[in-house]
């Protein structure tokens, strides 16, 4: 089946627009993350849903970034007010409910490059 | 502060030889370890987890060693080919009950030389 999608896959944007990032998890899946990736690093963890529970918000690194997810299924992650150092690869993962809710499935992210 | 730590940052490995990376974590909650694969451009893929509860775990050419008295996991590559050449990360997390929150290594790059 389908596995996780991110769009756009490249966005280039000025210093001080706002953007948003687009997550479709696998059908079914309760769970979504958000990662940030920078050159040379690990993932650093934004944010995570679960199902209707109010999402873990305690990764995002400041107020300009924020997360929703509609009905379940697809997320979309916003920076307002972007700055170089917000350019990145923004990762997104799910995983499905019960016994494997250890595995992530991650898209193929989405390189943000701020100008 | 980095959670897990990771080592060494790039690898290179002649074909057919044994490539080695290690990580060490100190939060003592943490019950699940896997191991990522990344290509570039792509994002990464699971390639094996362990639980405490086990030592080693074994599939294929990928082996998961875990001491968790010392609170450290390595993977090991046998065989290594070109293929494997990728970026590699562990992470852990503490588990479902505790918000499923994963924390990742700051990656391997591994190059295998034909």
């Amino acid at each position: 089946g389908a596995g996780v999608s991110q769009s756009p896959s490249n966005k280039v944007t000025e210093k001080g627009k706002d953007v948003e990032l687009r997550c479709d998890p696998i059908s079914g899946h309760t769970a979504l993350y958000w990662y940030r990736q920078s050159l040379g690093q690990g993932l650093e963890f934004l944010i995570y849903f679960q199902g209707n529970s109010a999402p873990d918000k305690s990764g995002l690194p400041s107020d300009r970034f924020s997360a929703e997810r509609t009905g379940g299924s697809v997320s979309t992650l916003t920076i307002q007010r972007t700055q170089q150092e917000d350019s990145a690869v923004y990762l997104c993962a799910s995983s499905p409910t019960g016994a494997s809710s250890y595995e992530q499935y991650f898209g193929p992210g989405t390189r943000l490059t701020v100008t | 502060q980095q959670q897990v730590k990771q080592s060494p940052q790039s690898l290179i490995v002649q074909k057919g030889g044994i490539s080695i990376i290690n990580c060490a974590y100190e939060n003592t909650a943490f019950d699940y370890f896997p191991w990522y694969q990344q290509f570039p451009g792509k994002g990464p893929a699971l390639l094996i987890a362990i639980r405490p509860d086990v030592s080693e775990k074994k599939e294929g050419r990928f082996t998961i060693s875990f001491n968790k008295s010392a609170k450290q996991f390595s993977l090991h590559i046998m065989d290594s080919q070109p293929g494997d050449s990728a970026t590699y990360f562990c992470a852990a997390s503490p588990g479902v009950n505790t918000g499923n929150q994963f924390y990742f290594g700051t990656g391997t790059s591994l190059t295998v030389i034909p």
